[in-house]
């Protein structure tokens, strides 16, 4: 089954600062996914990558399949990008579903 | 698309009692996925469903919970009786045949 580890756990930084968050993952997948959760809110998936680079606003998610490592980028950081951000994969192993980092805590200070 | 729909998005009930979510997938969505999101375990699967049939249910906790999937458009969870420690925050999400998740806005779950 597939092990999912992200860092950092916590992040804080300035507002208008340049954001990486790292993902890492155990066996080979078909995609990866980064998701965004609020404080107190609904889950939202933000990419669903399987190899190079997307963007999506100021957010850029890019995947090397065979380090096995995806990376989520924020660009002129936000307040409002504050949330939790996880790194999902396939379970693997015969299981379907996904396996779950345990989440980056972001918080842009103004 | 109104997207996943979950009900109740918050429910606080006494131990003992029987807990019932619900969920609507996205319409022409295959797979539904229940997970449960703690502070301690963070996200995991309970059960899924593939065309209705649940396929695998090897990360519900105990015989207290059960899920059903009676058609396409609506599942349930159960949880009978409910304990303590089951309070956490559940999701459905449903998957597309592009491999997309959707997930819905979730029911806090408070057993006191």
């Amino acid at each position: 089954k597939n092990e999912v580890e992200q860092s950092p756990q916590n992040l804080t930084a300035q507002e208008g600062e340049f954001i990486t968050i790292n993902c890492s993952y155990s066996v080979g997948i078909s995609a990866l996914h980064w998701l965004q959760q609020h404080p107190g809110g609904g889950i939202v998936s933000l990419f669903m990558l399987s190899s190079g680079k997307k963007k999506h606003g100021r957010l850029i998610a890019t995947i090397n399949i065979q380090e096995k490592h995806s990376s989520l980028h924020i660009t002129a950081s936000h307040p409002r990008d504050s949330a939790v951000y996880i790194c999902a994969a396939p379970s693997g192993g015969g299981a379907d579903g996904l396996t779950f980092g345990k989440g980056t805590h972001l918080i842009i200070q103004p | 698309d109104a997207g996943v729909i979950q009900s109740p998005r918050h429910e606080v009930t006494e131990m003992g009692q029987e807990v019932t979510l619900r969920c609507k997938p996205i319409s022409g969505h295959n797979s539904l996925f229940w997970y449960r999101q703690t502070m301690m375990r963070g996200l995991e699967l309970l059960i899924y469903f593939n065309n209705n049939v649940p396929i695998d249910d090897s990360g519900m906790p105990e015989d207290r919970f059960s899920a059903k999937m009676p058609n396409a458009s609506f599942s349930t969870l159960k949880i009978q009786p409910s304990e303590p420690r089951d309070s956490a925050v559940y999701f459905c999400a449903s998957r597309g045949a592009n491999y997309g998740y959707t997930f819905g806005s979730g029911t806090r779950l408070t057993v006191v």
